[in-house]
């Protein structure tokens, strides 16, 4: 199989406070893992793409001093909310890729962010 | 940059009615096409996936079909069921090595008993 876990799968803090969300990949190493907003009713919205053991990719217009992202092992990647605001209160889904060439990703059960 | 297209929106079928969802891509590097199932509140699910030297591909009640000279490809949904309701994407690898996904904007399949 390819399983990929996420956690938590909710979490809730204050404004100004730092939210730490894990992906795991269970059974697969996985070269590439994705960090994916979405909003309620929309598609997913890639964030970054990161490699084990490099800096992630960011895409335009997200802030790579906001969203950190960690790739420290080929089954763990953390994506870290700094000084979190109620706009980033969203739907926070994490895929892993096990190749380049097969393309397949799968993705985790997502975070459900919300900022008070 | 990559831009894929879906549509319709929203889809609503009767129950055994086939259902289709369509979407175009627009860089000619793209070779990887999946297909994704998302229930409300709950992860993506690859359901099917075509590669570009592939026409046609089809599991069961599913078919994909890819037409590479007009950049499109398209999901088949045969004799539906309740339980296919969820909102469907679609997606596109981008050329280069990193290959990564663009998302078509999605489509809610309802299909009524």
């Amino acid at each position: 199989g390819a399983v990929v876990s996420q956690h938590p799968s909710r979490v809730i803090c204050k404004s100004g406070t730092s939210v730490k969300i894990e992906c795991r990949s269970l059974d697969f190493q996985a070269t590439t893992m994705f960090w994916y907003r979405q909003f309620p009713k929309q598609s997913l919205m890639l964030m970054a793409t990161s490699n084990e053991g490099s800096k992630a990719t960011y895409e335009q217009g997200v802030e790579k001093d906001k969203f950190l992202i960690n790739h420290a092992s080929l089954t763990l990647s953390t994506l870290t909310v700094t000084s979190a605001h109620p706009e980033d209160s969203s739907f926070y889904i994490c895929s892993a890729r096990k190749d380049r060439v097969t393309r397949e990703q799968y993705f985790g059960p997502g975070t459900r962010l919300t900022v008070t | 940059g990559e831009n894929v297209e879906q549509h319709p929106s929203t889809l609503s079928v009767q129950e055994g009615d086939s259902a289709v969802i369509k979407c175009t891509y627009s860089d000619s590097a793209s070779n990887y096409f999946p297909w994704y199932k998302q229930e409300l509140g709950k992860r993506p699910q690859l359901i099917i996936d075509i590669r570009s030297n592939v026409g046609e591909k089809k599991d069961q009640r599913i078919a994909v079909t890819l037409n590479k000279t007009a950049k499109h490809f398209s999901l088949h949904i045969t004799e539906t069921q309740p339980e296919d309701s969820a909102v469907y994407f679609c997606a596109a690898s981008i050329g280069g090595s990193q290959g990564n996904l663009i998302f078509g904007k999605g489509t809610k399949l309802s299909v009524k008993p």
